[in-house]
Parts: structure tokens; sequence; C-alpha cells
């Protein structure tokens, strides 16, 4: 069974760090992009950033391009986010999600159940 | 940026069909996938690649993407099924998400 679960969540001033994971197992980590995906409180789901297999090649929502920093360790088979320079506005519950492929389309089979930064004074 | 447009709610009384609309810029070129997340939990897949059904959704959920709206169809809605639905596209590597439509059962 494939589980993805999220921890590193908790309350930060702004301008503080936090460096979140996320703990796959059920299969084969090494093979997977991996994405995070967070949503403030009553909002939507807001996509954050993704990395390649391999950690060679990572994208990042605008919104948090020079801050927000994602990375793998596949050994670990965890998921990570270092996140600097927090504002109130990365209040958010992060998910990670594992992209799967199918006939040429990706899409998000697996989300974690979520971990809650707060970012404030 | 490219946006995803959904309509903030949508009621449907028991028993009968519920339609959610997703709207975007030549939509038609792209697949679209549907997330389910009901208050306090993680999102759930319910559709891929447009019109395709995960194993263990029900066949009540369908899919289309047609003339620039991908649409999210739930017939015989039961109560179960209120939640809010997300639909997501790919634009240039990124993963877009609209902005969510809270479907409420009556």
């Amino acid at each position: 069974e494939v589980q993805l679960m999220e921890s590193g969540g908790g309350l930060v001033q702004p301008g503080g760090s936090l460096r979140l994971s996320c703990a796959a197992s059920g299969f084969t980590f090494s093979s997977y992009w991996m994405h995070w995906v967070r949503q403030a409180p009553g909002k939507g789901l807001v996509w954050v950033s993704r990395v390649n297999s391999d950690g060679s090649n990572t994208l990042y929502a605008d919104s948090v391009k020079g801050r927000l920093t994602i990375s793998r360790d596949n050994a670990k088979k965890t998921l990570y986010l270092q996140m600097n320079s927090l504002r109130t506005e990365d209040t958010a519950m992060y998910y990670c999600g594992r992209e799967t492929c199918t006939d040429g389309h990706c899409y998000f089979q697996h989300w974690g159940q979520g971990t809650l930064v707060t970012v404030s004074s | 940026s490219y946006e995803l447009t959904q309509p903030p709610s949508v009621s449907v009384s028991p028993g009968l069909t519920a339609s959610i609309s997703c709207s975007g810029d030549e939509l038609v070129d792209k697949f679209i996938s549907w997330y389910q997340q009901r208050p306090g939990q993680s999102p759930l897949l319910v559709m891929y690649r447009n019109t395709r059904r995960p194993s263990g959704i029900p066949g009540r959920f369908s899919g289309s993407n047609s003339g620039g709206t991908a649409t999210l169809t739930i017939s015989e809605t039961q109560a179960m099924d209120e939640a809010d639905y997300y639909c997501q596209a790919w634009d240039s590597g990124a993963v877009v998400f609209g902005g969510g439509t809270k479907l409420t059962v009556l």
C-alpha cells in the first residue's frame, strides 16, 4: 500500500525557517516525481513545487521561488521542503503528492495527510 | 500564468445529477484531472485524463472535456458526495488547480 506521511510543520515567526519531510513507503520511491501542494485555511489547493525522480530537476511556483527548496533523499525514501524567509501568507496545510503518469497524462493518485505550517508572531 | 475557472458553489438534490465545470484557455488541448476533498481530509483523485475513473470511484462519476470546458458529472448524487471539487491541468511543467467548487447536496 502506498503511504506518504508528512511531518515537520508547526508554528514559526515571520522570517523564520522550517523543514518539512514526507516519508514514502509501499512503492519504489526513486522511480517517481514528487510534488508539494499547499492549502491555506479555508482556501483552495495551490501547487508549490516538484522534483524529478533523481532530484536533479526542480520547478517552483513563482510565489515561493527563492524561498522554498524541494529536495529528496532516495536512499531514505523521503521528500523535503526547506522553507526559509517565511511569510504569514505561507500559512497552510502542506501536502506531498506522488505523480503517476498513464498514457501521456500525469496526475496525483496518492497524497499524504498533510502537515500544518503556521507563520505568525 | 495559466488559470482554471470553476464556479464557487453548486447545489443539487439527492438522487439528481450535479455538473461541475472547469474552464481555461485552450483547455481542449489539455488533459484534466478532478479531485474530491471532504472537510479535514486530503484530496482524492476521482477522474483523470478527462474521462477515466480510478479504481474504487463509483460509476456515478464521469468526466468530459470539450468546447473549452471540462465537466465533472455526478449522477444519482448522494449525501456522501458533498465536498469540494478541484480540477487540475498542466502548464509548461507546472501544476495548475482550479479555485474549487463546493458541492452541496440539499
